[in-house]
């Protein structure tokens, strides 16, 4: 069945650094959505990419569908311990009736 | 309501016993969908509903695990004879379809089993 993953699965980072998070799939998907739970709470949705090649961004987080729409990222400019939490992405399964599958997340520290 | 309620937040009990989590969505979403998740861990999908039917369950851990939901909204997450692994937070999501929906999700059900 499709699979999603992400690397890294922890991402310690400097407060002010940039980095970038990364999300494969081992299908073609028709759309990705990216969402963020913080420690303590509940996943929430961050935003929806469609297009191959689409960029969207969201103050400092910039989200990026690849041209093969297989794959995804997310890159955080100057980082803030606000970003501390888990990023998940997700995509479609043809195979589940396009239900969401979701990657395992990459859980993001910030050191002041 | 204006978000995705469940019901309790916590709930403590013993091994052996039965559990019922409530999940009740966003007015007008048809899609309904359970995971859980354990500390520090991703989601596990457990079962979802597009209406009152349930076309996947495939991730329901074992068959002491049992969902419906009545008048494509209320869902009830049953967990019968209630095992020490079972201890996680539950969590329900609802949107407005299958596809291409974004999911929204409610606080959890914290299970903590003694």
């Amino acid at each position: 069945g499709q699979q999603v993953m992400q690397i890294p699965q922890y991402q310690h980072v400097q407060e002010g650094e940039d980095f970038t998070t990364y999300c494969n799939s081992s299908t073609t998907l028709s759309n990705i959505q990216w969402y963020k739970q913080r420690p303590g709470g509940h996943p929430v949705f961050l935003i929806q990419l469609v297009k191959s090649g689409e960029v969207k961004k969201q103050k400092r987080l910039t989200f990026q569908f690849g041209e093969a729409k297989k794959n995804s990222s997310l890159h955080i400019t100057a980082t803030q311990t606000t970003d501390v939490g888990t990023y998940f992405c997700a995509g479609p399964s043809k195979a589940a009736g396009n239900k969401l599958t979701f990657g395992g997340g990459t859980r993001v520290l910030v050191k002041p | 309501g204006a978000g995705v309620s469940q019901s309790p937040s916590n709930k403590v009990t013993e091994k052996g016993k039965d559990v019922e989590l409530r999940c009740d969505p966003i007015s007008g979403h048809t899609a309904l969908y359970w995971y859980r998740q354990s500390l520090g861990q991703g989601l596990e999908f457990l079962i979802y509903f597009q209406g009152n039917s349930a076309p996947d369950k495939s991730g329901l851990p074992s068959d002491r695990f049992s969902a419906e939901r009545t008048g494509g909204s209320v869902s009830t997450l049953t967990i019968q004879r209630t095992q020490q692994e079972d201890s996680a937070v539950y969590l329900c999501a609802s949107s407005l379809g299958v596809v291409n929906k974004p999911q929204h999700f409610g606080d959890g059900t914290r299970l903590s089993i003694l």
